[in-house]
């Protein structure tokens, strides 16, 4: 089974600050990948950070870099430097196989 | 480098109807994913096509049937048509060598998503 649950519907932040997306997610896969993707009101899914869940390491890109912590199976999202432009729906998500699994997905405001 | 196109953008249909939805893959990409994302929930894998075979299916009923041509486009057909289908549907494509048909080893590396058809069904 492979469940993905985000426990926050919505967030909120003002521009320039930080905010954390929390994430938890259940698997009886021993090899997995995590992601986050951002949709913003263009309803496009575009990827914001991948995580390999064999690397100890958390992954980074620019302002986004993840929390993950397998044993507690959560896998947090970190903004930093807030912009307006990172306003939008951001779903949590692993895959098996060839198959996504989303979580129901967290609107993210961004106060001027 | 095109990236993935969908039509149309919205689309009311009525109970019991039928609809067809449409997909062009990016450039290079010859698998298509289909998911369906109803209201204030995450996207569900509906099924997926590879050199035009379905190659995967969640959990949707047989109604739910595709096809995927061979310049790699696919198309989504939905008979029978319930208030419940209202949704946005997505499709998203990627590139699989055929030695890696499992995508095990690809951890789900280079899916480029659509903007989704809104579907309506009253």
């Amino acid at each position: 089974a492979q469940t993905v649950t985000q426990s926050q519907p919505e967030m909120s932040v003002q521009e320039a600050e930080t905010v954390t997306l929390s994430c938890t997610y259940d698997t009886s896969e021993s090899d997995y990948y995590l992601f986050w993707y951002k949709q913003p009101p263009s309803r496009q899914m575009i990827l914001v950070i991948r995580q390999e869940a064999y690397k100890q390491q958390n992954a980074t890109e620019n302002r986004f870099s993840v929390n993950f912590q397998k044993a507690a199976k959560s896998f947090s999202l970190k903004i930093s430097d807030s912009q307006l432009g990172d306003a939008a729906m951001y779903f949590c998500a692993s895959i098996i196989g060839n198959q996504f699994y989303f979580g129901t997905g967290t609107s993210l405001t961004v106060i001027p | 480098e095109t990236g993935v196109t969908q039509s149309p953008t919205h689309l009311i249909k009525t109970r019991g109807q039928q609809v067809t939805l449409r997909c062009s893959s990016q450039s290079g990409h010859n698998t298509v994913s289909w998911y369906q994302q109803a209201l204030g929930q995450g996207p569900q894998f509906i099924f997926q096509y590879y050199r035009e075979e379905e190659n995967g299916r969640g959990n949707f009923p047989p109604r739910f049937s595709g096809l995927q041509f061979p310049n790699y486009s696919s198309e989504l057909n939905v008979n029978a048509l319930e208030l419940d289908d209202s949704a946005l549907y997505l499709c998203a494509s990627s590139f699989q060598a055929g030695w890696e048909k499992s995508y095990r080893n690809r951890g789900g590396r280079g899916y480029t998503f659509g903007s989704g058809t809104r579907l309506t069904v009253v």
